[in-house]
């Protein structure tokens, strides 16, 4: 079975402060998907990482594919409170071609003014 | 209107009641899917639907009922629910039935059974 595991759980922390978020795997997974889910809402689709150990920017975020492709990480540079939320990071289940998303529990953020 | 929209947005019932969660996708996607969101746990996929037709039934019981009339709408049926059913429901949709398309998510139904 794959799972993704997310660390940390929870993180808060102070508007312009750095911070990482990981997401781990024993499997190998064609894509990786990252996703915010804002108080209230659902989740939203941040990016798609694809190819191992790539890197892709959204402004001050910063999304890493692991060389591997079994895990990924996001960088957050000078936080903000509007960074609130709840991060996911989801996977094809069946290597891609068909098949449902499995996701991570979640790194829930807080980023304090 | 654009996007996934489900309504109502916050539901709260007894365990003997009947009620129905709306979903309506405007993207023109063919797969939509219905899933449950518990605090500590991760996002659980109940149902998928694609080019109207159930793909997936992950073991999910019988008081949950899915429906699917059209390649827009998607309801999911809910009775004799119990306390554990308490949770958001989210529905999402995708272009296609594949593990690599992203998903469009609506802002869920949040559930509390009394």
């Amino acid at each position: 079975t794959q799972l993704l595991e997310q660390s940390p759980q929870f993180l808060s922390i102070q508007e312009g402060e750095n911070l990482t978020v990981y997401c781990n795997s024993s499997s190998v997974f064609s894509s990786l998907q990252w996703y915010r889910q804002e108080p209230g809402e659902g989740p939203v689709l941040l990016v798609t990482v694809v190819t191992g150990g790539e890197v892709k920017k959204l402004k001050r975020l910063t999304f890493q594919f692991g060389d591997a492709r079994k895990d990924s990480s996001l960088h957050i540079t000078a936080a903000q409170p509007g960074d609130t939320g709840l991060y996911l990071c989801a996977g094809p289940n069946y290597g891609g071609s068909q098949g449902n998303l499995i996701f991570g529990k979640g790194t829930k953020l807080s980023v304090k003014p | 209107e654009t996007g996934v929209t489900q309504t109502p947005r916050h539901l709260v019932m007894g365990m003997t009641n009947k009620k129905s969660l709306k979903c309506e996708q405007h993207l023109g996607h063919n797969a939509m899917y219905w899933y449950k969101q518990s605090a500590k746990k991760p996002l659980e996929l109940m149902f998928v639907y694609s080019l109207e037709e159930r793909v997936e039934n992950n073991s999910v019981p019988s008081r949950f009922s899915p429906e699917c009339p059209n390649s827009s709408h998607l309801f999911l049926h809910l009775h004799t629910l119990q306390p554990e059913d308490s949770a958001l429901y989210l529905c999402a949709s995708s272009q296609v039935y594949r593990g690599n398309q992203p998903q469009h998510f609506g802002d869920g139904t949040r559930l509390s059974i009394l």
